[in-house]
């Protein structure tokens, strides 16, 4: 199973742009790359997914370069609400899903 | 959207008791259901893959004996933590695939504490 590196944590203001990039090396060429947001005491809640090149829907976009080795987040205009734990985890056969350890974004005031 | 739900959300019990904790998907059919745990401050660790009508796939270093998934129709799996002890209280979280799109829907997690 391909393995995701993240950084640990990241902080913010309210009404910045946060940009959150995953390391997938290995991953394989039907993998398809989403990304998940976690608060405390919830499940993940899915954000946004993709192959290749960029995809946008109401909430963030997502970056990926022509290598697929690796793959950004980007959260516009943060709010207080935004503070969560993000994962890259990346689906592979079986529909398995591997988590690396996240990245804790704080948004503050 | 597709949404999958757990129950319970949160459950206290007696060492050596036997806690079941259900995973519905609620507006899709699921043949696949996956169960996860995750400690405090840690990421989700993936235990098994249910599969209906069949046996459970358990994760390398997870005991199919003490963690019994059932998977018995197409919107419902069960784990069953049989004789939990203190070391198994833990984040139990379960997720499907709704066939028509790729990603997949967690519910909201189990918190089991074992006293």
């Amino acid at each position: 199973l391909a393995k995701t590196t993240q950084p640990i944590s990241m902080d913010s203001y309210e009404g910045q742009e946060v940009n959150i990039t995953c390391s997938h090396n290995n991953i394989a060429t039907n993998d398809y790359i989403t990304w998940y947001q976690q608060f405390p005491s919830q499940g993940p809640r899915f954000i946004i997914q993709g192959y290749k090149t960029k995809v946008t829907n109401e909430v963030a976009s997502l970056f990926i370069p022509a290598d697929r080795k690796s793959s950004t987040l980007s959260l516009p205009r943060v709010s207080l609400s935004d503070t969560a734990v993000y994962y890259c985890p990346v689906e592979a056969a079986g529909n398995k899903l591997t988590f690396g350890g996240g990245t804790r974004v704080l948004v503050k005031p | 959207g597709a949404v999958v739900s757990q129950h319970p959300s949160w459950v206290i019990c007696k060492s050596g008791t036997s806690v079941k904790i259900e995973c519905r998907s609620l507006d899709f059919q699921a043949t696949t259901m996956f169960w996860y745990r995750q400690f405090p401050k840690q990421s989700l660790m993936l235990m098994a893959t249910s599969n209906e009508g069949s046996k459970a796939t358990y994760e390398q270093g997870v005991e199919k004996d003490k963690f019994l998934i059932n998977h018995a129709s197409l919107t419902l799996s069960t784990l069953t933590v049989t004789s939990a002890h203190p070391e198994d209280s833990s984040f139990y979280i379960c997720s499907a695939r709704d066939g028509t799109a790729r990603a997949q829907h967690f519910g909201d997690g189990t918190r089991l504490s074992i006293l």
